[in-house]
């Protein structure tokens, strides 16, 4: 079993609709992350939470830590979101260590 | 501006040929990682680094040396490659040890033959 498990693996959506992507774990860890990686390749970090709710315009990221459990949110979702999205940990007493969960390819259709 | 490089950004090679791909980075981070990324598996840590002259391993250290004489350099050394290290390959750098805005370069896709 992976230590990050991301779902779905692929998701496709309506624009305008709001989108949930789940990520769990199954280590201790210190911090949490979120990454986007576009179509052409390139990946850029979102989000990187230890607890509580961090909100970016659109993009709302959640962490529940007694539930080892992250979700991402895109509220009124764009063709632009389309992208994968990478969830990754630092396990505890190895912050600069990351496993990564296998992504979330999202499709956003007009 | 801010930004991390990887060169070069495409190479085929032959089996046990050794190749470096290099990556730079101009905001002055301390920490820099390597990656490698590869359908079903995604990104998996190969080696990072804290500060000048100081190296770990990430997940899956096999088959790659990197050394960090420089801060802003962190070369990807594959001395003598296999057809299992086909991959793409991630830089990225970070102020922070716990990877906080990490910036990654454009990737360099590796076919070893």
């Amino acid at each position: 079993k992976n230590e990050v498990e991301q779902s779905p693996q692929n998701l496709t959506a309506q624009e305008g609709e709001f989108i949930t992507i789940n990520c769990s774990y199954s280590v201790g860890i210190s911090a949490l992350h979120w990454l986007q990686q576009h179509p052409g390749g390139g990946i850029v970090s979102l989000f990187m939470l230890s607890s509580g709710k961090k909100k970016h315009g659109r993009l709302i990221a959640t962490i529940n830590i007694q539930e080892k459990h992250s979700s991402l949110h895109i509220t009124a979702s764009h063709p632009r979101d389309s992208a994968v999205y990478i969830c990754a940990v630092s396990q505890t007493g190895t912050a600069s260590k990351l496993t990564f969960g296998t992504g979330t390819r999202l499709q956003v259709t007009l | 501006e801010a930004q991390v490089t990887q060169n070069p950004r495409y190479l085929i090679t032959v089996t046990g040929k050794k190749l470096t791909v290099t990556c730079s980075q101009n905001m002055n981070h301390e920490y820099m990682s390597w990656y490698r990324q590869d359908p079903g598996l995604g990104l998996r840590q190969i080696y990072y680094s804290m500060n000048v002259e100081v190296t770990d391993k990430g997940d899956v250290p096999e088959g790659y040396k990197v050394s960090r004489k420089e801060k802003r350099n962190f070369p990807l050394i594959l001395e003598s490659p296999s057809p299992n290290q086909t991959s793409l390959y991630f830089c990225a750098s970070s102020i922070t040890r716990s990877w906080n805005e990490q910036f990654f370069g454009p990737g360099t896709r590796l076919t070893v033959l």
